[in-house]
């Protein structure tokens, strides 16, 4: 199983809106309805943030969305907010390993 | 309070073993697949293992630990291991233990720290 693709980096100054692509196959991504997204800050240990494509768990502010089409998901940060800097990992469930993303470090200006 | 806590992490030398173990709270823990999750120093998250919940008849590995490391779980100690045989360098990572439901990990560890180096 090959890695998702995501940007390395992207940034957004706050109140801003920015979306975080991650690209797969259609043997994960593609395949399945369920990508998930994490926030990790540094030092700490990762935080879901969607899953199921576009569900947001408990205590997750709104301004987090998600979608997905085709081979590609996505994950759009609205309203931008200095706690919202941090590196973002997308992951795919592919019927029997995880494939994770290489990670997108947002920066917010 | 709904918890993973990992311990035994370490510095071992190459070809040495390690056994990680992650203590669950708070939840029915004989209920959820787990899954092992890595990060070396400065990059990505890495897959390592996965265990599904009851009898844990279903197990996966990542193709760079398949044949050195062997996940496990107790439900009656609300328990979880990895033990971590034949390490290499390229082994070195923070390792975090985390639940799986609706296929995404939603409880996480704080991680245990696996350094292997002579």
């Amino acid at each position: 199983q090959s890695a998702l693709t995501q940007p390395p980096s992207a940034s957004g100054s706050p109140g801003q809106s920015v979306t975080i692509s991650c690209t797969g196959t259609s043997s994960d991504v593609g395949g399945y309805n369920y990508v998930s997204w994490y926030q990790q800050h540094p030092g700490k240990a990762p935080k879901l943030m969607i899953y199921e494509v576009s569900k947001r768990p408990s205590g997750v502010p709104d301004r987090f969305s998600g979608s997905k089409s085709g081979n590609t998901a996505s994950l759009t940060v609205s309203g931008l907010q200095a706690e919202d800097e941090a590196d973002y990992y997308c992951t795919s469930y592919a019927g029997s390993p995880w494939v994770f993303g290489g990670g997108t470090k947002l920066t917010v200006l | 309070e709904v918890q993973l806590v990992e311990s035994g992490g370490g510095l071992v030398q190459p070809g040495g073993s390690l056994r990680l173990s992650c203590a669950a709270s708070g939840f029915t823990f004989s209920s959820y697949s787990m899954n092992w999750v890595r990060q070396a120093p400065g990059k990505g998250l890495e897959w390592v293992s996965y265990i599904r919940y009851g009898a844990s008849s279903t197990i996966y590995y990542a193709d760079s630990v398949k044949g050195r490391f062997t996940i496990s779980r107790d439900n009656a100690k609300n328990s979880l291991y990895l033990q971590m045989n034949s390490l290499r360098a390229e082994d070195t990572a923070v390792y975090y233990c985390a639940r799986i439901n609706y296929y995404a990990m939603d409880v996480w560890g704080q991680g245990t720290t696996v350094t292997v180096s002579s």
